[in-house]
């Protein structure tokens, strides 16, 4: 299958800055990549779309100031997230599709703001 | 929009035969996924329903009935490696571009 791959694959950063998470799809090119977070014991949900050459679309209750998307390349899609504090401790991850329907998940970013 | 539900934690024996059910409701149809994810990674694929009826792929089997909206994993000769979560996730209406997922379900393996 299609190899997606997510760096860092854990990141410990203090309260008030930003981490840069990327996401790249290996094998295939991916005009369209989706962010998730997952806190514990609960399920992935969308943050936003990411789109190459265009702006993100986040869900709704998702503050796009906070959670940066650039996808500047067909392989690469990064989400910043400013300014981090404690409740934005989850793990992040990124999905994309390679023709099928099915997606193809990067490693998952487990980010940790003391 | 959608909804899925999907019970929270199974326990089964190793060896053994294990169902995990999903019922699900949705605006426009457009299949069923059935993802693995051990605790601490990255959901894998497993399956892709769209039609009625049973997919076999090894162990794993899914099923689907579009007009109850309802499906089944169905893992079989279970190994303690197949101690994971399991995720029922419906696409959103439009296409594969969203998909919503459950909440999942938790199994334990016991020897």
């Amino acid at each position: 299958g299609a190899v997606v791959s997510q760096h860092p694959s854990w990141v410990i950063c203090k309260s008030g800055t930003s981490v840069k998470i990327e996401c790249r799809s290996l094998d295939f090119q991916a005009t369209t990549m989706f962010w998730y977070r997952q806190f514990p014991k609960q399920s992935l949900m969308l943050m936003a779309t990411s789109n190459e050459g265009s702006k993100a679309t986040y869900e709704q209750g998702v503050e796009k100031d906070k959670f940066l998307i650039n996808h500047a390349s067909l392989t690469l899609s990064t989400l910043t997230v400013t300014s981090a504090h404690p409740e934005d401790s989850s793990f992040y991850i990124c999905s994309a599709r390679a023709g099928g329907p099915e997606a193809f998940f990067g490693q998952g970013t487990r980010l940790t703001v003391v | 929009g959608q909804n899925i539900d999907q019970p929270t934690e199974m326990t089964a024996t190793e060896g053994a035969i294990v169902q995990i059910n999903c019922t699900y409701q949705t605006s426009g149809f457009n299949g069923l996924f059935w993802y693995q994810q051990h605790a601490g990674e990255a959901p894998t694929f497993l399956s892709y329903n769209v039609l009625d009826g049973l997919e076999e792929k090894g162990r794993f089997s899914s099923f689907l009935s579009r007009s109850k909206g309802y499906s089944y994993l169905l893992l079989k000769e279970l190994q303690m490696k197949d101690s994971a979560s399991y995720l029922c996730a419906v696409p959103n209406s439009g296409g594969y571009q969203k998909v919503t997922f459950g909440t999942g379900t938790k199994l334990q393996v016991i020897p």
